[in-house]
């Protein structure tokens, strides 16, 4: 099976930066998403690397290292309605997706 | 309104009863799936179909099957459901299998 870790929660303060990790292992690799799920809602897509580097959009950006097996998610300027779950995601070498357990970040004022 | 729609939103369900959960999109996306989501375990594969016609097992297939009969639909049916199926169903879609996923709405499902 695939494995992949990322922090169950983190706690932030509005205005503040926050960096969410994520290291996994699968078979093979074709591509990994980052997911922001708000409680009760379905996740819905913020960002996708598949080469090494850094893709920035907005208050929001994504690193890739494919070999180190890793993964951060960057919010900046951190608003409350930023409070969700943030889910790694990995294709792997079917192209299907393999999610991480999520994180939960809080922003408080 | 493009988008997924899936239903129903909540259901309660006897353990033993075969129920059969609805998703339909309407972007003529060729890729589905179904997902379960349980507490620290995250999202789970259970089925999969890459195109009208074809489907394929996830991670999590026991005791589930699905259908692909045309584009837009994509059922998924459990046979004899068990509590261990209680969870959250969410149904994705995507133009291709490289692509980013949309999901839909998810479904709460609670089996007794």
């Amino acid at each position: 099976g695939q494995n992949i870790d990322q922090p169950t929660e983190m706690t932030a303060t509005e205005g503040a930066i926050v960096q969410i990790n994520c290291t996994y292992q699968t078979s093979g690799f074709n591509g990994l998403f980052w997911y922001q799920q708000h409680a009760g809602e379905a996740p819905t897509f913020l960002s996708y690397n598949v080469l090494d580097g850094l893709e920035e959009k907005g208050r929001f950006s994504s690193f890739l290292s494919r070999s180190k097996g890793y993964s951060y998610l960057l919010l900046k300027e951190l608003q409350m309605k930023d409070s969700a779950s943030y889910l790694c995601a990995v294709r792997d070498g079917d192209y299907k997706l393999s999610f991480g357990a999520g994180t939960t970040v809080t922003v408080r004022a | 309104i493009a988008g997924i729609t899936q239903a129903p939103t909540s259901q309660i369900l006897a353990a033993g009863r075969r129920m059969t959960l609805r998703c339909t999109q309407d972007m003529r996306h060729n890729a589905m799936y179904w997902y379960r989501q349980d507490l620290g375990l995250g999202l789970r594969l259970i089925h999969y179909s890459n195109t009208a016609g074809t489907t394929g097992k996830g991670e999590v297939p026991d005791g589930y099957s699905v259908s692909r009969a045309n584009t837009d639909d994509f059922p998924l049916t459990l046979a004899s459901a068990v509590p261990s199926q209680t969870s959250v169903y969410f149904c994705a879609s995507s133009d291709s299998n490289t692509d980013e996923q949309f999901f839909g709405p998810g479904t709460r499902l609670t089996v007794l």
